[in-house]
């Protein structure tokens, strides 16, 4: 069965301060590959996705991340972050031949300082 | 254009008890799925819908059971509710040709006493 792991459960930078947030998966097979988001009182919104192509994808706000398949990798980035990306951000991984099943990260709790 | 509903927002069952959660998909969007996410962990996947029938299961025992109607909405049903099963429910929906972009809806939140 497929798993993610993001390492750093919570996180606390301030403004300005660079971010990466770490996610690795295990499953041997072609993947695509998710980040979410959860803003504080609402729901999951996507930032970013990797299906193929590009390994370097950028997605809204600013956010980057990288796939990196040697390392069964996926990590997040923002070169400066803000007061408003305080959040909750998590992984997510489906196999590309069964893209209807998400597994997701148990998340990592980001709190920027202003 | 409405995103993902879901209802109620909160609900408070006992143990032993059974409950409904109901979703409605993002106009346009035929394929439903149903996460659990226990405080402090990430969402896990229960089940999904498509054409009105269960097409894929997660590792949920088979008190969790569900139904699509053919306006594309949906339930999650839990028969004998257990203190375990307190979490959020999540309903995300997608539309069967997109390129796998689901969109998640606020969730129900259960507490089981």
């Amino acid at each position: 069965a497929q798993s993610v792991s993001q390492h750093n459960h919570h996180v606390i930078l301030s403004e300005a301060a660079s971010l990466e947030l770490g996610c690795n998966y295990s499953y041997g097979g072609t993947v695509n590959l998710f980040w979410y988001v959860q803003y504080p009182g609402q729901h999951l919104q996507l930032l970013l996705k990797y299906f193929s192509g590009d390994p370097l994808v950028k997605g809204i706000k600013g956010f980057e991340a990288e796939f990196i398949k040697s390392k069964f990798s996926f990590n997040l980035r923002k070169p400066s972050v803000q007061w408003s990306d305080t959040a909750e951000y998590f992984c997510a991984v489906s196999a590309s031949y069964n893209f209807n099943k998400f597994y997701f990260g148990s998340g990592t709790k980001l709190n920027v300082k202003p | 254009d409405a995103g993902v509903t879901q209802s109620p927002t909160h609900l408070i069952k006992t143990r032993g008890q059974q409950v409904t959660l109901r979703c409605s998909p993002k106009s346009g969007h035929d394929t439903v799925s149903w996460y659990q996410q226990a405080l402090g962990q990430g969402p896990q996947f229960i089940f999904q819908y498509y054409e009105e029938e269960e097409r894929q299961r997660g590792n949920f025992p088979d008190r969790f059971s569900g139904h699509q109607f053919p306006n594309y909405s949906s339930e999650l049903n839990v028969n004998a509710l257990l203190l375990g099963d307190s979490a959020l429910y999540l309903c995300a929906s997608r539309e069967s040709g997109d390129s796998y972009e689901q969109y998640f809806g606020p969730g129900t939140r259960l507490t089981v006493t």
